[in-house]
């Protein structure tokens, strides 16, 4: 059983339409949860972290924790072309920081 | 606040030869992490470090893979005898330690090898 999965997609969504990404997690000690944006050929770059149960909003993006269902999601609001990317979930464990295979998104005009 | 950086961003290098890649992490965190990434995969786990002490290092690892921070600072990943299968981006991400530890990665090297 892999660390973290997630849904690789392709996920497509209108433009102006909220995307949903969602990841789940094995190690239920895991301690903090990131979401990161990577653009192809790109490094990942960091959007989003969450520490505790709930929601977390930043700008058009919502991060949402559960940790009895071990489920860590992204809501994008307003989808824009420019947010069409691989959508990287992240744990760490307290050890180490494992990443799932990401979840292709794409906006379409 | 310059960010993670990395030297080179690209390397072509032909099979049997040895490569080193820099990282020079933020500047005022103790921990750096070096990774690989393939083609539809995330980031696999390679090292770490904390300050100048190796941490951890993946089971995966090959030897002919080394890396050393001998100062806290950059780090070095050397891969010797390069291989086919050594083709990837190898990225580099530096945190400080703590309860909310945050990586924040470099721009990548990557390495073809011919």
């Amino acid at each position: 059983q892999k660390e973290v999965e997630q849904n690789s997609g392709p996920l497509s969504v209108p433009e102006g339409a909220i995307a949903s990404l969602n990841c789940t997690y094995s190690d239920r000690v895991s301690q903090s949860f990131f979401w990161y944006r990577q653009y192809s050929g790109k490094s990942p770059e960091l959007i989003m972290s969450i520490y505790s149960n709930g929601d977390k909003e930043d700008g058009r993006f919502t991060a949402q924790l559960n940790k009895a269902s071990q489920y860590v999601s992204l809501l994008i609001r307003d989808s824009q072309p420019s947010d069409s990317a691989t959508y990287l979930c992240a744990v760490n464990t307290g050890n180490q920081f494992y990443f799932g295979t990401g979840t292709s998104l794409t906006v379409i005009p | 606040d310059t960010g993670v950086s990395q030297d080179p961003r690209h390397k072509i290098t032909k099979r049997g030869q040895n490569v080193t890649f820099r990282c020079d992490p933020i500047s005022e965190h103790n921990r750096l992490y070096w990774y690989r990434q393939t083609l539809g995969q995330g980031p696999e786990f390679l090292t770490y470090f904390q300050n100048e002490a190796q941490l951890e290092k993946s089971r995966l690892l090959s030897d002919r893979f080394s890396a050393e921070r001998p100062k806290g600072s950059f780090s070095t990943l050397e891969i010797q005898r390069t291989e086919q299968g050594d083709s990837a981006m190898y990225l580099c991400a530096s945190s400080k330690s703590g309860r909310q530890e945050t990586q924040y990665f470099g721009p990548g090297t990557r390495l073809l090898v011919l």
